[in-house]
């Protein structure tokens, strides 16, 4: 199975700072990989497809980069409803689908 | 608008059963594969099965096969999940997702239902 590892686990930021979060998947897994945004209480929304892609509607702040097994997320200028927590997953072309360990970030 | 329900949630005791059911709405439900994804309390996300969008193909993931089971009703734009013999680690909120149209993007969640919470007393 691919493991996904995620870094760093949780992270303080202020408004207006730029934020980065990175994946590691254990093997190539192409551009497979999505970015999801979680804020309590609430179901997971997808942000990032296919590494790079920004789902329609979601803020232009937010962007994916990455190929192969390494990732990066981030936030070019952090908003304070960008409080959630934040994971990284996989669709390699066989399951299981893997999911970083999430990254949880707080505004200072 | 994409819009997905669960319901079927609950307490149940250690070895007991649980159906859940997901009502999909918004998009052609039968050219999509779905997924069951949870997420015990103030733990990560964890994948739990997938099924094709004609539900020819299914996987699991190792810590619930042989004991739950996917299955969708086209005709009903409904997926299930079938929670047999259930261990207090199976406490989570259960999420049903949307998946993609193609065996690579089958895992590619786009939209996700507001999930329903599983409770096994031990």
């Amino acid at each position: 199975d691919i493991q996904m590892t995620q870094s760093p686990s949780s992270l303080s930021a202020s408004v207006g700072d730029r934020v980065t979060i990175t994946c590691q998947a254990s093997q190539d897994i192409n551009n497979y990989l999505n970015w999801y945004q979680q804020k309590p209480g609430k179901a997971p929304k997808l942000l990032i497809y296919d590494a790079s892609n920004l789902e329609p509607g979601v803020p232009s702040r937010f962007s994916g980069s990455g190929s192969g097994t390494d990732f990066t997320f981030t936030i070019s200028s952090l908003q304070a409803e960008d409080l959630a927590t934040y994971y990284c997953q996989q669709y390699g072309d066989h399951p299981p689908y893997t999911f970083g360990q999430g990254t949880k970030l707080e505004i200072k | 608008e994409v819009q997905l329900l669960e319901s079927g949630g609950g307490l149940v005791q250690s070895g007991g059963s649980l159906r859940l059911s997901c009502a999909a709405s918004g998009f052609t439900f039968s050219n999509y594969a779905m997924s069951w994804v949870r997420q015990a309390p103030g733990k990560g996300l964890e994948w739990v099965s997938v099924i094709s969008g004609s539900g020819g193909t299914t996987y699991y993931a190792d810590s619930v096969k042989g004991r739950f089971t996917i299955s969708r009703d086209n005709s009903k734009n409904t997926l299930f999940l079938q929670m047999n013999s259930l261990r207090a680690e199976d406490t989570a909120v259960f999420y049903c997702a949307q998946g993609g149209t193609r065996a690579h993007t089958y895992g590619s969640h786009d939209s996700w239902g507001q999930g329903t919470l599983v409770t096994v007393s031990s």
